[in-house]
């Protein structure tokens, strides 16, 4: 059936560091992608999607591509600050209405 | 901004009683739906709600689960008869009529559910 999997946390990085969270997914067909992010105490909010082979999702500085011939979506950022401090949430959405999600991998940056 | 909201933020009951978990939606949303995670394990899919009536379930939502809309604003996730492994966060969902918001759902901070 349709899953993702996505590297574990929590992952610590310092202020500006480049961060990479990795997503794999499977799916028979073609599945829209996304990147939920939850910073604490809040709901889970919609980071950056792409819906097609090859489509750059991009939001804040972040950016992931799906990638069809791997089956990935990467979650990268150049230069993370102590505000992207939150939990990442790989999805996909192929039929129907429901959402396959990954683990969530924890962020922390550090001054 | 409109948010989804979630009443109470954490539930601890005992085992055998029943929960009603509370959503308010976004106001002019019209499909709502119920995840959850279990701790250190993937977000999971419960069921999704249109029109007064399930459109989807998952094989996690048994005979001891039940969704109502009882009125204009809130959604309800009940629970009968709690067992241990029910111990999870629980995320209301929502979104809105239309082809172009298809994709996105708008979710709340969630509710930790503990049962002992």
């Amino acid at each position: 059936g349709d899953s993702v999997t996505q590297m574990e946390g929590p992952v610590t990085l310092s202020e500006e560091a480049f961060l990479t969270i990795n997503c794999t997914y499977t799916a028979t067909g073609y599945p829209s992608l996304f990147w939920y992010v939850q910073y604490p105490g809040e709901g889970l909010q919609l980071l950056l999607k792409a819906t097609k082979a090859d489509d750059k999702g991009s939001n804040k500085g972040f950016e992931a591509t799906y990638r069809k011939e791997t089956t990935s979506f990467h979650l990268e950022k150049g230069s993370v600050q102590v505000s992207d401090s939150a939990v990442y949430f790989c999805a996909l959405r192929f039929t129907g209405n429901q959402f396959y999600f990954g683990t969530g991998t924890s962020l922390t940056v550090i001054p | 901004e409109p948010e989804v909201t979630q009443t109470p933020s954490h539930q601890v009951t005992q085992m055998g009683q029943e929960v009603i978990l509370r959503c308010v939606p976004i106001s002019n949303h019209l499909y709502f739906y119920w995840y959850r995670q279990i701790l250190g394990q993937k977000v999971e899919f419960l069921v999704s709600f249109y029109n007064n009536e399930i459109s989807e379930k998952s094989e996690i939502f048994d005979d001891q689960f039940s969704v109502e809309r009882p009125d204009g604003s809130n959604f309800t996730l009940k629970i009968r008869s709690t067992k241990l492994e029910d111990s999870a966060m629980y995320f209301c969902a929502s979104r809105g009529p239309g082809v172009p918001s298809y994709n996105e759902q708008f979710f709340g901070p969630g509710t930790r559910l503990t049962v002992l």
